[in-house]
């Protein structure tokens, strides 16, 4: 089947726009996390949900950060007032439930803030 | 809290020669331990996983690692490197959950250079 899927994959916004992107899951797949990877470093958490709830969003840098997944697949992660910091790539993955589950990333939205 | 270092940032190495990658990890409870595989404009791509089964796993294109609970490390290791192997490879700590999926911690990554 198909596996995680991102869209879009390159965005650029100016500097005080708002973005959305989008991250279709495995189908099936309970857990869905969203990571940054900023050049050069490893992916760092943002947030995670089981199904429609959002468990855990600690990671999120500000709250200028937001992510949904109203109906427990699509989702989607939104940044208002989009500041050059926030250039970065936005990884998706998903996993059946459990700690022991692999995650299966996309392959990502290249942010660029200019 | 839960991290991991991985010691080198980069390694070059023969194409044919063994391959070693780095890394020592940092963890509150049991963890589970992973080695992700990301070439460029790729997605990440799991290698092999360790989750408290046996200490020597193995995992795709020949790749293998040994969890050493003494040493805290979880080194990464080929015996015969490929060209296709060139890519960076990053060490990941997750702690063992009994029930919910849990948050990826990363490296910082090693890239591999593999040269003829």
């Amino acid at each position: 089947g198909a596996g995680v899927s991102q869209s879009p994959r390159y965005k650029v916004a100016k500097r005080g726009q708002d973005v959305a992107l989008r991250c279709d899951p495995i189908s099936g797949h309970v857990s869905l996390f969203w990571y940054q990877q900023a050049l050069g470093q490893g992916p760092e958490f943002l947030t995670y949900f089981q199904n429609e709830a959002q468990l855990d969003k600690s990671g999120l840098p500000s709250d200028r950060f937001f992510a949904e997944r109203p109906e427990g697949s699509v989702s989607t992660l939104k940044i208002q007032r989009t500041q050059q910091e926030d250039s970065a790539v936005y990884l998706c993955a998903s996993s059946q439930a459990g700690a022991s589950y692999e995650q299966y990333f996309g392959p990502g939205t290249r942010l660029t803030v200019t | 809290a839960q991290s991991v270092t991985q010691l080198d940032s980069h390694v070059s190495v023969s194409e044919g020669t063994p391959v070693l990658l780095r890394c020592n990890y940092s963890s509150s409870y049991s963890p589970s331990l992973f080695w992700y595989v990301q070439h460029p404009n790729k997605g990440l791509q799991l290698l092999l996983k360790y989750t408290s089964a046996a200490t020597l796993v193995k995992g795709i294109n020949g790749f293998e690692a040994e969890f050493k609970k003494s040493e805290t490390s979880f080194h990464l290791t080929k015996p015969s490197a490929h060209m296709s192997d060139a890519a960076e490879y990053f060490c990941v700590v997750s702690d063992t959950d009994t029930g919910t999926a849990s948050k990826l911690t990363f490296g910082t990554g090693t890239r591999l250079q593999v040269t003829l």
